[in-house]
This record gives structure tokens, sequence and C-alpha cells, in this order.
């Protein structure tokens, strides 16, 4: 148990539908971040949010939209998403200031499929 | 020609075996992370190291910044150790102080 939970674990929705992924933090953590790991490829940073302000967007494409309503939460808005969008959704928080030099804890993930 | 490189790529090994997955890296860098992910997803950080060595039970992580490479240790190899190991760095020059540069990472499978 990492002290990083995200719901739902596994997810399937077509290119019209809107879905929500959902990150919480037990951690105490001010910092919150969004990666996408497609298969073969490395992790891409998609979203910081450093107590509760969005510090990083990561050129990511308006149909995912990040919500952080406090620093113990994040949410990532999914909408009209294409196939390709297909991945393992990680999230992940650090303490202080959100340095990347801070360990980072990371969340289960929600593997999305889109149809 | 990704900022990350690891190898090898996939390594497979008998239990007990001494295990070495390299990362090497292309730009001048802050700090070095080497993460650890199981089947199913979840992601665990091993080490994060600016210089020299750490240990942490059977694992050890060195790093050396002039030449740019770091490695991953892996002393008396067990079955549970199977997973993919992950590098990543925080590069020094430009961007943000938020992003992580990750490799491939290296599949390692340990045989009983």
């Amino acid at each position: 148990e990492t002290g990083v939970t995200q719901t739902p674990r596994h997810l399937v929705m077509g290119m019209t539908n809107k879905k929500s992924l959902k990150c919480e933090q037990h951690l105490g953590h001010n910092a919150m971040y969004w990666y996408k790991q497609s298969a073969k490829k490395p992790l891409e940073l998609m979203f910081v949010y450093n107590f509760k302000e969005q510090t990083e967007n990561n050129s990511v494409p308006s149909r995912f939209s990040p919500e952080c309503p406090n620093s113990s939460h994040l949410f990532l808005h999914l909408h009209t998403l294409q196939p390709e969008d297909s991945a393992l959704y990680l999230c992940a928080s650090t303490s202080g200031s959100g340095r990347v030099v801070d360990t980072q804890y990371f969340g289960p993930g929600t593997r999305l499929t889109v149809l | 020609k990704n900022e990350v490189e690891q190898s090898p790529q996939n390594l497979t090994a008998q239990e007990g075996e001494f295990i070495t997955i390299n990362c090497s890296y292309s730009v001048g860098i802050s700090a070095l992370h080497w993460l650890q992910q199981h089947p199913g997803g979840g992601i665990v950080s091993l080490f994060m190291l600016s210089s020299g060595k750490k240990k942490h039970g059977r694992l050890i992580a060195t790093i050396n910044i002039q030449e740019k490479h770091s490695s991953l240790h892996i002393t008396a190899s067990h079955p549970r150790d199977s997973a993919v190991y992950i590098c990543a760095v925080r590069p020094n020059s430009g961007g943000s102080n938020y992003k992580l540069t990750f490799g491939k990472g290296t599949l390692l499978t340990v045989n009983p």
C-alpha cells in the first residue's frame, strides 16, 4: 500500500463517452502528477499540480481535462477520446514544493481502453 | 534518440544470480531515479541519487556523473524481483522543475 489510490482500476469507454479518473493520496503531500504509460513507450508526464495550482501541462490535448480541488485529490476528466489514448494512467504525489528531486509515490494506475 | 537509454531491454536470470541493469543519459542532471514496476502497473521508487552509491537490502545503485551512467545491481536475485526497472533523470538545464525524463525500462525475469 503506497498511500496513493486510483479508481477505477480498469475502464473501457467508447469514443463519445465522458468519464473521469480519480486519484487520492493519504500522505499529506502537496504536489500531484498525472502520467501516461503507453505500450513500448516511456512514461510521459501529463500534468502537475502543486498546492492545487497547475504548474505543468505537457502539451496534453484538451480532451484530457485535469481538476485538483485540494492537495489530496486529483481528477482526470476524459471526453471524446481516441483509440490511441488507450494506456495506463498513473497518478503520483510528492512532498514539499514538488521538486522533482523528491521521491515520487505512485498509485496502482487505471488501465484505460478506448474502443 | 531518447535522452535516457537503458540496457538490456530484457533480461532473464536464474535465482541467485547477480544482476546489473544499466542506464545512460545524454544531458546534465540534478538527480537520477530508479523505479520498479510490477505486473499490474504499480510503480515503486527504489532510489534517488545524485552522486556515489546507495544500498537498500539486496539492491545497490551507483552513478557516475562524469560518464553520465548509472547501474542498478541486484544481489542473490529471487523470482519476486521479476519486474520492469525504470531509470529516470531530472535534467539540469531548462525545462520544468517537475519534469522527469524516463527510460523505456528493463524487463527482468528471474526463474526459480
